[in-house]
């Protein structure tokens, strides 16, 4: 089955600067990898997603770029705000037979100080 | 805010019971997917429904089986209740059975003591 794995599991930048955040996946029929932010006691939520047919796919200030050769993707946030400190989650869309599932990443833990 | 909600928000149980939990479906989306996400990990996929048939299995026992209602709402059940189940159980809907974009639910905390 398919296999994320994220880096760093902890991140601290300073308000304004940028940081980054990336994931490889094993399974190359993967073809759909979204992002979530997970707010401590909240639900995750979608912020961005790239399809495989794409390099790069920009929203603001987050970017994400996939790398299909290599199996890797990887998001930017620029311009790091306090409010975007959160868990951050990559995953990958797989087959579960007839199913499209997600396949998380273990998650990274973004801080922003003020 | 999306339309996905589920109940209860926290649930209390002991070894050995059995749970069930409910998700409602955002409204135009056909398939809801059930996650497990212990705490400090990601959400794991426990199943998939779609048309009220189950069309896709992640790597959980059979105690773990679900329901979908003709309105796609969705129900979790578990059986036999392990320490091991406690997390946060999520419920994410999508339209389609190919589509990928999934919306997640606000959650049910469960403890098992």
């Amino acid at each position: 089955g398919e296999n994320v794995e994220q880096h760093p599991s902890t991140l601290s930048v300073q308000e304004g600067d940028s940081a980054v955040i990336k994931c490889t996946y094993s399974d190359s029929a993967s073809n759909y990898f979204p992002w979530y932010k997970q707010e401590l006691g909240k639900r995750p939520q979608l912020i961005i997603d790239i399809r495989s047919n794409v390099g790069e796919k920009k929203d603001q200030r987050i970017a994400v770029t996939l790398n299909k050769t290599a199996k890797h993707f990887s998001l930017h946030i620029t311009e790091t705000q306090p409010e975007d400190s959160a868990v951050y989650f990559c995953a990958a869309s797989s087959v579960a037979g007839s199913a499209r599932q997600l396949t998380f990443g273990s998650g990274t833990q973004l801080t922003v100080l003020p | 805010e999306t339309g996905v909600t589920q109940s209860p928000t926290h649930l209390i149980k002991t070894r050995g019971q059995q749970v069930t939990l409910r998700c409602s479906s955002q409204s135009g989306h056909n398939t809801v997917s059930w996650y497990q996400q212990a705490l400090g990990q990601g959400p794991q996929f426990i199943f998939q429904y779609y048309r009220e048939e189950e069309n896709g299995r992640g790597n959980f026992p059979p105690r773990f089986s679900g329901l979908q209602f003709p309105n796609y709402s969705s129900e979790l059940n578990v059986n036999a209740l392990e320490l091991d189940d406690s997390a946060l159980y999520l419920c994410a809907s999508s339209s389609g059975q190919g589509y990928n974009e999934q919306f997640f639910g606000p959650g049910t905390r469960l403890t098992v003591l």
